[in-house]
C-alpha cells in the first residue's frame, strides 16, 4: 500500500521550462521533505515543510521554491529548469516535529534535463 | 564534508555470510537511523536507535550505537539475494533544526 506518492517516476524537461514535481502522502504527516539525490553526493536536502504553509531551507534550495497548500501534497518547484538540476528527487514524511520517527519516502522520480 | 560518512562504499559477500557497515558522524545527534535503497528506487526505513541506547535487533538486523566514538554499525546476519541495496545511515542532529542527515551509503552486492 503506497504511503508516500510522487506524480512520475521519470521525467525529460527543456531547458528554461518551469517543472512541477507533487508529492502527496496518506498518512497525516507535520513533516515533509524534498531531497535530491547524486551519484557520489548521497542525498541532500532542498526544501522541508512542518506544516501547511511553512516552509524552510535546505542546504540545496537555490533553483528551486516548493508549496504547501494542503498538509498532504508537497510540491517542489523549479523555476527555470537547468541541466544541472538533472537528478533523482525523493520526496519523504514523517509525523512530528522532533525528528524521533523514520521518514517514509515516496518511489523517486528521475528528472532529464535537456 | 557529510555528517555521516559510511563505511565500505562497498560490500560483495556470498549469500548466507554475515554482511557489517559502519557510519561515522560528527556532532552529537538525537537518534540514528538505517534505511535500505533498491536500485532505482526510494528509501526504505529500517531501524532507528535513539542516543541513550547501545544496540538494537529487528529480525536479521542488528545496530549498534557508540557515541563516545560517534559510529555506529548495521549487521545483517543469513544474508539473501533479496538484501542486495544501497544502505543509508542518517542522523538527527541535536542542533539540526530537526531534520535527518544522510551518508552516502554503503553498496552491498549479495553474490547467490
Amino acid at each position: 500500500d503506497v504511503k508516500v506518492t510522487q506524480s512520475s517516476r521519470y521525467l525529460v524537461k527543456r531547458t528554461g521550462e518551469k517543472v512541477f514535481l507533487e508529492c502527496v502522502q496518506d498518512m497525516d504527516h507535520e513533516n515533509m521533505f524534498w531531497y535530491r539525490q547524486d551519484p557520489g553526493l548521497g542525498l541532500r536536502l532542498i526544501y522541508f515543510s512542518y506544516d501547511v504553509k511553512m516552509k524552510e531551507k535546505g542546504d540545496i534550495p537555490e533553483g528551486y521554491s516548493v508549496s504547501r497548500e494542503k498538509k498532504e501534497r508537497f510540491s517542489l518547484i523549479l523555476e527555470s529548469a537547468s541541466t544541472n538540476q538533472t537528478s533523482m528527487y525523493l520526496c519523504a514524511s514523517s509525523p512530528y516535529r522532533q525528528g524521533a520517527y523514520g521518514y517514509t519516502f515516496g518511489s523517486g522520480t528521475r528528472l532529464t534535463v535537456v | 564534508s557529510q555528517q555521516g560518512e559510511e563505511d565500505p562504499q562497498a560490500l560483495s559477500i556470498q549469500e548466507g555470510e554475515n554482511a557489517t557497515m559502519n557510519c561515522s558522524y560528527k556532532t552529537s545527534i538525537n537518534n540514528l537511523q538505517w534505511y535500505r535503497q533498491n536500485s532505482g528506487r526510494g528509501l526504505v526505513h529500517l531501524i532507528l536507535i535513539r542516543s541513550n541506547e547501545r544496540e538494537k535487533h529487528s529480525g536479521r538486523l542488528r545496530v549498534t550505537l557508540d557515541t563516545s566514538k560517534k559510529s555506529s554499525s548495521l549487521l545483517i546476519t543469513a544474508s539473501r539475494a533479496a538484501d542486495t541495496a544501497s544502505y543509508f545511515c542518517a542522523t538527527d542532529l541535536i542542533q539540526g533544526a530537526q531534520k535527518l542527515v544522510f551518508g552516502q551509503g554503503t553498496r552491498l552486492t549479495i553474490n547467490p
